[in-house]
């Protein structure tokens, strides 16, 4: 099993749509998790933190399911300017060595039509 | 303003012809480290660096070089390019290790 694995996508959706992301991790002592949105060549930027008990900015909701080691992203009502890649980042556990090393997932696609 | 300073953000070079790509945070930030991109692969770590001095490798080390002298810089040296080292490179910075992560706007290099 990869450390981190996305759907790849693309999910295309019509704007006003709701639409939902998975990311499993491997690690289930992984400690800290986050959303990164991409536009296309351009520098990832942070969408949202996960925290267990989920967390909701405007269209935006994150959650975070430590049972079945993954987290999701759900946008409502899709605008075109949400199409862009998403992607999650998996921070292990403090442990020594290796601890800050990030892992990323691969990123899903996501193009709003309008 | 807050921000990860990368350059250059397009080069062109040849086979075995070494270059560095700058990158410095002006945030005070402990955590610091490089990504390549390539399509179908993601974002993979080539080195991270913990504080000055403290550096390691991250999943695709070879063919790179790091160093941390000074907390704000941290420059990605290619000793000898070859044309698989062509890709999106990111610089990232972060308070500490879990924290929100801050990209420079990323280097197309080309070695042909």
């Amino acid at each position: 099993r990869k450390e981190v694995e996305q759907d790849p996508g693309p999910f295309n959706v019509p704007e006003g749509a709701t639409v939902a992301f998975n990311c499993t991790y491997s690690n289930s002592a992984s400690q800290s998790f986050f959303w990164y949105r991409q536009d296309c060549r351009k520098e990832p930027k942070l969408l949202m933190s996960v925290y267990s008990s989920g967390n909701e900015d405007g269209r935006f909701t994150a959650q975070l399911n430590r049972a079945s080691q993954y987290i999701s992203l759900l946008i409502r009502d899709s605008k075109l300017s949400d199409s862009a890649t998403y992607l999650c980042v998996v921070t292990p556990p403090y442990s020594g060595a290796g601890s800050y090393q990030l892992t990323f997932g691969k990123g899903t696609k996501l193009s709003v039509i309008p | 303003e807050a921000q990860v300073t990368q350059n250059p953000r397009y080069l062109i070079t040849v086979t075995g012809k070494k270059l560095t790509v700058t990158c410095s945070q002006n945030m005070n930030h402990e955590y610091m480290s490089w990504y390549r991109q390539d399509p179908g692969l993601g974002l993979r770590q080539i080195y991270y660096s913990m504080n000055v001095e403290v550096t390691d490798k991250g999943d695709v080390p070879e063919g790179y070089k790091v160093s941390r002298k000074e907390k704000r810089n941290f420059p990605l040296i290619l000793e000898s390019p070859s044309p698989n080292q062509t890709s999106l490179y990111f610089c990232a910075s972060s308070k500490d290790r879990g924290e929100k992560l801050f990209f420079g706007s990323g280097t197309q290099l080309s070695v042909l």
